[in-house]
């Protein structure tokens, strides 16, 4: 139980256009995800919380206007970077509370973002 | 602020000797820890969490209040152990998981 799905695992893009990622809890309902950002061989740092129905709220220095997020119904929440850049380009990670597991977090398998 | 510090980069150990992971935190609320461990092209997944006070995989880890660490023991290690570990703190007023920079355990055989 409490299995994150993340779409697509990898993505290649060109500079200037969107990517939209998805996150999904296929066994649980989350009214909170949580985006992050991991560099290679860095930690993984959070981007933004995701609540559903409302308006996500951001770490300092992430820009919301690229980093899209929607939360729309209790089981997916979105991130699309609008007008990528190769700076985007990064492995980025979605993560839930799940009662499943104690409202411990369960992790998404990741997407790789590349950027050309 | 809140701060996961995890001082090594690599740790590098033979088959059957003793681990240590350390982890220090920083933070002004009541701290609730985690280890997460990464294996080779898996996703993060959850080790151990202090209120829990259990052992997995051999794994054991204390949080020390007074020192604000949280290290990562196990007395003997296997080479399936290496992978990535990841010390994460949640902050108890926002839910936000805050990891460290992760410390990589390679266990020789």
């Amino acid at each position: 139980g409490a299995v994150v799905s993340q779409h697509p695992s990898w993505v290649i893009c060109k500079s200037g256009t969107s990517v939209k990622i998805e996150c999904r809890s296929l066994d649980f309902q989350a009214t909170t995800m949580f985006w992050y950002r991991q560099f290679p061989k860095q930690s993984l740092m959070l981007m933004a919380t995701s609540n559903e129905g409302s308006k996500a709220t951001y770490e300092q220095g992430v820009e919301k206007d690229k980093f899209l997020i929607n939360h729309a119904s209790l089981t997916l929440s979105t991130l699309t970077v609008t007008s990528a850049h190769p700076e985007d380009s990064s492995f980025y990670i979605c993560s839930a509370r799940s009662p499943l597991v104690g409202y411990g977090y369960t992790f998404g398998s990741g997407t790789r973002l590349t950027v050309v | 602020a809140q701060r996961v510090t995890q001082p090594e980069k690599l740790l590098s150990v033979f088959k059957g000797a003793p681990v240590e992971l350390k982890c220090n935190y920083s933070y002004s609320g009541s701290p609730e820890l985690f280890w997460y461990v990464q294996y080779s092209r898996q996703r993060l997944q959850l080790l151990l969490r202090h209120i829990s006070r259990e052992s997995i995989k051999g794994f054991t880890a204390d949080l020390n209040k007074g020192e604000t660490s949280f290290h990562l023991k196990k007395p003997f290690a296997q080479e399936e152990d290496s992978a990535m570990y990841y010390c994460a703190l949640l902050m108890d007023s926002s839910y936000k998981l805050i990891f460290g920079s992760g410390t990589r355990l390679l266990v020789r055989p």
